[in-house]
C-alpha cells in the first residue's frame, strides 16, 4: 500500500496570508497526485491533477508541486471561501487519500 | 453538464448487504476513457476509495474491502451500483460517486456526487 501523509494536520491563517500544505508518499508516486478542497457537509471539489495541472474553473491563487514523494499545494494568497480541509490523493498504484489539513481562521 | 447522485438505504443492519446506486447524467460510461468510483468518508475523518469501474467495464477495488465489494455498471441506465456485504457499525460513512475520464487504470475524479449518508446499526 502507498501511505499518504500530510502537514500540517491543521493550519491557522488570516485572509491575504501565503497558505502552503505538504503531502508525502510513502513511496515515490512520479507526478501522480491530486488535490481536493472540502467544505463541512460537501463533496471534495477537485482542485489539482498530476500535481501541478489546475482544474478547469479553480482560481489561479491555488498552485501544486512536487514530484516522487513530497508535494506541496500553495494558496497565494488565501481568501475567505479558502478556509476548508483539503486532501491529496494519489493514484500511481490504486488510490489512497491523505488524513486532510483544516485550513482554519 | 456532469451530475451524479447517490442512492440508497440511510440505515443498514450489522451483517446485511448494503446496496448503493449512482445515477448520472451529462457522460456516457460507453464512452472510451471514462470511469465512475466510490469513495467513502466516516463521519469527521478522510475519504477512503472503495472502487472504480471503467468504460470497458474494467473493474478495480480497494484491496482490503475487496472481498466485500461489487461494482457494476448499466449504461442503459445511466448508472452504477455498488454492493457491500457484511456491513458493520465501522462501515457508517457518507459514500460518494464521482466521475472520472483521464483513462488512467486509477484516476483522480472531477465531479462528485452529494454523498449519501449510510448509518450501520441494530
Amino acid at each position: 500500500d502507498i501511505q499518504m501523509t500530510q502537514s500540517p494536520s491543521t493550519l491557522s491563517a488570516s485572509v491575504g496570508d501565503r497558505v502552503t500544505i505538504t503531502c508525502r508518499a510513502s513511496q515515490s508516486i512520479s507526478s501522480w497526485l491530486a488535490w481536493y478542497q472540502q467544505k463541512p457537509g460537501k463533496a471534495p471539489k477537485l482542485l489539482i491533477y498530476k500535481a501541478s495541472s489546475l482544474e478547469s474553473g479553480v482560481p489561479s491563487r491555488f498552485s501544486g508541486s512536487g514530484s516522487g514523494t513530497e508535494f506541496t499545494l500553495t494558496i497565494s494568497s488565501l481568501q475567505p471561501d479558502d478556509f476548508a480541509t483539503y486532501y491529496c490523493q494519489q493514484y500511481y498504484f490504486y488510490i489512497t487519500f491523505g488524513p486532510g489539513t483544516t485550513v482554519a481562521i | 453538464q456532469i451530475t451524479l447522485k447517490e442512492s440508497g438505504p440511510a440505515l443498514v443492519r450489522p451483517t446485511q448487504t448494503l446496496t448503493l446506486t449512482c445515477s448520472f447524467s451529462g457522460f456516457s460510461l460507453n464512452t472510451a476513457g471514462v470511469g465512475v468510483g466510490w469513495i467513502r468518508q466516516p463521519p469527521g475523518k478522510a475519504l477512503e476509495w472503495l472502487a472504480l469501474i471503467h468504460w470497458d467495464d474494467d473493474k478495480r477495488y480497494t484491496p482490503s474491502l475487496k472481498t466485500r465489494l461489487t461494482i457494476t455498471k448499466d449504461t442503459s441506465k445511466n448508472q452504477v451500483v455498488l454492493t457491500m456485504t457484511n456491513m458493520d457499525p465501522v462501515d457508517t460513512a457518507t459514500y460518494y460517486c464521482a466521475h472520472s475520464d483521464n483513462n488512467y487504470v486509477f484516476r483522480w475524479f472531477d465531479t462528485w456526487g452529494q454523498g449519501t449518508l449510510v448509518t450501520v446499526s441494530s
